[in-house]
């Protein structure tokens, strides 16, 4: 399968936990995003690398919030502390390095639930 | 900022009818515009894009919108649905300077298709 990997599909944590999910985008696409959705709304935008480089984070993303792409390919995002409001599922999403306007292609998600 | 309204919350058709799901955007500039599919236990997949040129746009298995520029709307259609469309339906919108392509997602139309 050559989409968009997210690990783990599931996680179920207990409040106060520190959780980490990884995202392996699609190759050679240096773009990757990080989404959030809820239960019965659209995906809302979390943060956006360029390579390696972290260029946008959304007021959404608290200081509990951390993502990471070392390297330039796979990305981490790092939930300290969670609260059950952290519950939703976590979406990945990756494009490649066109400077114009490009399809975004989305990985399954991480579903995390905050107990 | 911009945003996207999507009306209609969940939409029950029998197979061979028409469908029209609504998508209004809120931005003052010019956008490229997208439908994602999400089908039950699957990611997000695109349906279909406008960036410029023709208003009316195919995608993939039937389904078209229209860009009106004047009512800010881009409404997906398909002449004769299928049980096999049951999904969740979401329109997004990025700012067509954005460098970056983060999406605004709608809240997503939940469509049921009964055989």
């Amino acid at each position: 399968d050559t989409g968009v990997s997210q690990n783990p599909r599931h996680k179920i944590t207990k409040r106060g936990q520190n959780v980490t999910f990884r995202c392996d985008p699609i190759s050679e696409h240096n773009r990757l995003y990080w989404y959030r959705q809820t239960l019965g709304q659209g995906p809302e935008f979390l943060t956006y690398f360029q390579n390696e480089a972290q260029l946008e984070k959304s007021r959404l993303l608290s200081d509990r919030f951390s993502a990471e792409r070392p390297k330039g390919s796979f990305s981490t995002l790092e939930i300290q502390r969670t609260e059950q409001g952290d519950s939703a599922m976590y979406l990945c999403a990756s494009s490649l390095p066109w400077a114009g306007p490009t399809e975004a292609f989305f990985g399954q998600g991480t579903r995390l639930t905050v107990v | 900022a911009q945003s996207v309204s999507q009306h209609n919350h969940h939409v029950i058709l029998s197979e061979a009818a028409s469908l029209e799901l609504g998508c209004n955007y809120s931005y003052g500039g010019t956008v490229n515009l997208f439908w994602y599919v999400q089908y039950p236990g699957q990611h997000l997949q695109l349906l279909l894009k406008y960036f410029s040129g023709d208003p009316l746009v195919k995608g993939i298995k039937g389904f078209e919108a229209e860009f009106i520029k004047s009512k800010f709307s881009f409404n997906l259609r398909k002449p004769s649905v299928q049980w096999s469309d049951t999904a969740e339906y979401f329109c997004a919108v990025t700012p067509a300077g954005n460098a970056g392509n983060m999406l605004t997602f709608g809240g997503g139309t939940r469509l049921m298709v009964k055989p």
